[in-house]
């Protein structure tokens, strides 16, 4: 079945470049995603790329995509303590599957 | 505001409780998606809507669990006898269910079940 995978952790400085990676299955995905969710809220979309691209920038986000080996990746510039939450990786085919999160923690 | 909206946002209950939640999606929206969240975990599909149309329900998705969507507008899922598992954020969202479909989520409704 479908499967995603995330490291659950990741802490950087502010004002370093956080990646956050995401491994999947389903190579019959047709966009994956980018969310965010802070404490006690929703998920929040950041960013989507669709499975023909490699590459989506948008201001401090940068998503790409691995094809091949089924690897997906968010950059973000410049990460401030607002970045502080958990991200989310989600791919879609006929339904969405989402990963189990990677709580970034942004130290001052 | 004309985001996603979900009440209550939480709610404790006794073992053996039925107890009922209610979302509504964004007004243009004809997709409207049921997901529980524990914690450490991502959201797990429960059951989706296009329209009024229950059009597919996962197998987390026991006998005690209900949902429906009358008019094509907000939504209601209910949990029968409740028990201490079904502690857990239960979490709407809705998209237009074109193109590349979109989700919005909304707050979520944190169920305790004492």
């Amino acid at each position: 079945g479908e499967d995603v995978e995330q490291s659950l952790f990741l802490s950087v400085r502010e004002g370093d470049s956080s990646v956050i990676n995401c491994t999947y299955t389903d190579s019959s995905s047709t966009y994956l995603y980018w969310y965010k969710q802070e404490p006690g809220a929703g998920l929040q979309l950041l960013t989507y790329i669709f499975s023909n691209m490699d590459m989506k920038q948008d201001q401090r986000l940068t998503v790409l995509l691995n094809k091949k080996d089924k690897h997906l990746s968010l950059r973000i510039a410049d990460t401030q303590t607002g970045d502080s939450a958990i991200y989310f990786c989600a791919e879609k085919y006929q339904n969405f599957v989402f990963g189990p999160g990677t709580r970034l923690s942004v130290l001052p | 505001d004309t985001g996603v909206s979900q009440n209550p946002r939480h709610k404790i209950t006794k073992r053996g409780q039925n107890v009922t939640f209610r979302c509504d999606p964004i007004s243009e929206h004809n997709r409207l998606y049921w997901y529980r969240q524990t914690l450490g975990q991502g959201p797990e599909f429960l059951t989706y809507f296009q329209n009024e149309a229950q059009l597919e329900k996962s197998r987390l998705l026991s006998d005690r669990f209900s949902a429906e969507r009358p008019k094509g507008s907000f939504s209601t899922l209910e949990i029968q006898r409740t028990e201490q598992g079904d502690s857990a954020m239960y979490l709407c969202a809705s998209s237009l269910g074109q193109g590349h479909e979109k989700l919005f989520f909304g707050s979520g409704t944190q169920l305790s079940v004492l």
